[in-house]
């Protein structure tokens, strides 16, 4: 089976730097995914992770550790319209590449 | 505008019918996602398809059936045998470029059954 582990919560200010850990068992890996969902809406698409290293888009980074099964979110320069829920997710190879296991969300809030 | 919609919004039903949702792409995307999501909690796979007339049952299919008749196309039924049916559930499409992988949600739709 899939078991992926993020923080619950995590609280930071505005300006400041947070990052968000997950760690994952899975019978088979393909790449790690991370997605953004403010209350009520639909989880939109951050990184995506297939190698290890470092992803850096904007205010996010990502990265990957397969040796370690683990991986992080790395917000930069926080903005409240950061808060919301971070999802990180991993691609396995049960059937096929496609399918993707979901950890519980990381609830974010930022505070002025 | 390429994207997925999903409708209605919110459905109410009555324990012990079926309801159908519908779930919509243009997006060209060969592969669809069904996830259910829980107050507080992450999204679990119901059913998904690789490509048309074939699907594959997630982790939590029990009392949930789909088709693929059309590439555009994914509709879920919730069915009556489903215990728990009250919860947001999400439609989603995928592209996969080897190194890029990135699932496309649609704005969800939320049940409640009484």
């Amino acid at each position: 089976g899939q078991s992926l582990e993020q923080p619950s919560e995590v609280t930071a200010v505005e300006g400041a730097i947070v990052q968000i850990n997950c760690t994952y068992q899975t019978s088979g890996f393909y790449g790690l995914s991370w997605y953004q969902q403010h209350d009520g809406g639909a989880p939109t698409f951050l990184s995506y992770n297939g190698l290890d290293g470092l992803e850096e888009t904007g205010r996010f980074s990502s990265f990957l550790s397969r040796s370690d099964s683990y991986g992080y979110l790395l917000l930069q320069e926080l903005q409240m319209k950061d808060s919301a829920s971070y999802f990180c997710a991993v691609r396995d190879q049960t059937f096929n590449a496609g399918k993707s296991t979901f950890g519980d969300g990381t609830t974010l809030t930022v505070k002025p | 505008d390429g994207g997925i919609t999903q409708s209605p919004k919110y459905l109410f039903r009555k324990e012990g019918q079926n309801v159908t949702l519908s779930c919509e792409q243009n997006l060209n995307h060969d592969a669809m996602y069904w996830y259910r999501q829980d107050p507080g909690q992450g999204l679990r796979l119901i059913y998904y398809s690789q490509i048309v007339n074939d699907f594959q049952k997630g982790d939590i299919a029990e009392g949930y059936s789909v088709s693929r008749e059309k590439k555009e196309s994914f509709p879920l039924t919730v069915t009556s045998a489903q215990k728990n049916p009250t919860a947001f559930y999400l439609c989603a499409s995928s592209i996969d470029l080897g190194l890029v992988y990135e699932q496309y949600f649609g704005p969800g739709t939320r049940l409640t059954v009484t």
